[in-house]
């Protein structure tokens, strides 16, 4: 199926352990975002790349690195994992930006940091 | 910090009535969009509404814009239980560098 794939869709890291979450999409959409989600907060968000090759800070980018390994993939690293932040990440990806297009998510990486 | 704010926060209605949610935003913006998160997976879009429109159709969908209110609404025609979800407005300000910036959502659910 066509889409937004995000692996794993489940994980529980120790503080300070690394970890990189995968995100790829299918449809040849030029823009990718990483949104992390928590109770009462809406999405928020982390890292965006508007086109391959180029990445830009989001609200919360803090702890986080990001790398647009080529148009289809967009990943999400954890140097240092703290327990702020146990949340759900979303990737998503938009044929453009924001200004024209709407955006379509993958299913979500439950992560968990103890 | 959240553009947009939805009110109400949850919502609990029987099946076959009609579900209002609204939608009010801080900054102009270029367009406003809805999306439905079903429990434990992704967004899914619904519907983008521009700035220079006023109303906006999809099905069940209905969907208002007053810029000089800065709000929006949502209105589900004759729900079913399959439309228990959250719904997200997500506007496009015209600061925000062509990003998205979502509120934190009304839980709907529909009693069968």
């Amino acid at each position: 199926n066509a889409g937004v794939t995000q692996t794993p869709k489940f994980q529980v890291l120790k503080t300070g352990q690394s970890m990189t979450l995968q995100c790829a999409q299918d449809m040849n959409h030029n823009s990718m975002y990483w949104y992390r989600q928590d109770p009462g907060m809406g999405l928020r968000l982390i890292y965006y790349s508007a086109s391959e090759g180029t990445t830009d800070k989001g609200e919360v980018p803090n702890g986080y690195n990001v790398s647009r390994l080529n148009k289809r993939e967009f990943s999400l690293r954890l140097e240092s994992a703290a327990p702020s932040q146990t949340s759900v990440y979303f990737c998503a990806s938009s044929e453009g930006g924001a200004r024209n297009y709407g955006y379509t998510f993958g299913s979500g990486t439950r992560l968990t940091v103890v | 910090s959240q553009q947009g704010e939805e009110d109400p926060q949850a919502l609990s209605i029987q099946e076959g009535e009609n579900a209002t949610m609204n939608c009010s935003y801080k900054t102009s913006i270029n367009n406003l969009q809805w999306y439905r998160q079903n429990s434990g997976r992704g967004l899914v879009h619904l519907i983008l509404i521009r700035s220079n429109e006023r109303e906006k159709h999809s099905g069940r969908l209905r969907v208002t814009l007053d810029t000089s209110k800065k709000s929006s609404s949502l209105l589900i025609t004759a729900s079913r239980a399959a439309d228990t979800a959250s719904y997200f407005c997500a506007t496009d300000a015209e600061t925000a560098g062509n990003m998205l910036t979502f509120g934190g959502g009304t839980r709907l659910m529909v009693k069968p």
